[in-house]
């Protein structure tokens, strides 16, 4: 099946620190990823969209400037926190799909601690 | 009113029992349908990908979707320890670039 790798699986920063995350679909080519951030017992809040070779594109209330995103390649995205603060903290999850009519599959998110 | 809802629980069966999930949805426009398993620390895990109403089944899972009544149901058989975990159903939006609506997931406990 379709894979989906995120890297780390967790990271502990300090304040004012920047954080990258990693997104890779080991096995196809992932035309969009998206970015999704989860708080604890609740689902999952999309931060943005992704295309290859295009600027992401943010939901509302997202900051740009704080969440930057690549999509530099068909398998690589990546999620950088700019500035971590401490609100920041939280589970980051990636996912891709091959086309729009493909299933969405989950990276194994990351935990980020901003302490 | 969220796109899709989805009672979030939790639920507590004994094990072997049928576990039965369902989600409403409101834009007669949603195309796809999703089922995924959500472990404790860990990103959500596809079960079942639908389009068509009906039943669609694999293995020890069943998802169900009704388009008339926009409703969409997964069933799991004979229900292990293992199968606790959240359960998340999502529908893609076309005139949204097909992104996901979630349900708020649901949270079963099968106990031993």
């Amino acid at each position: 099946g379709a894979v989906v790798s995120q890297h780390p699986s967790w990271v502990i920063c300090k304040s004012g620190t920047s954080v990258k995350i990693e997104c890779r679909s080991l096995d196809f080519q992932a035309t969009t990823m998206f970015w999704y951030r989860q708080f604890p017992k609740q689902s999952l809040m999309l931060m943005a969209t992704s295309n290859e070779g295009s600027k992401a594109t943010y939901e509302q209330g997202v900051e740009k400037d704080k969440f930057l995103i690549n999509h530099a390649s068909l398998t690589l995205s990546t999620l950088t926190v700019t500035s971590a603060h401490p609100e920041d903290s939280s589970f980051y999850i990636c996912s891709a799909r091959q086309g729009i009519n493909s299933p969405l599959h989950f990276g194994n998110g990351t935990r980020l601690t901003v302490t | 009113q969220k796109e899709v809802e989805q009672d979030p629980g939790p639920l507590s069966v004994p094990e072997g029992a049928i576990v039965s999930l369902n989600c409403t949805y409101s834009n007669s426009a949603f195309q796809y349908f999703m089922w995924y398993r959500q472990y404790s620390r860990k990103g959500p895990e596809l079960l079942m990908y639908t389009y068509s109403s009906g039943n669609k089944e694999d293995g020890r899972f069943t998802a169900q979707v009704d388009k008339s009544s926009k409703y969409i149901s997964l069933f799991i058989r004979d229900s292990q320890p293992s199968d606790s975990a959240t359960y998340l159903c999502a529908s893609t939006n076309p005139s949204n670039d097909y992104k996901l609506s979630f349900g708020a997931g649901t949270t079963v406990t099968v106990r031993a």
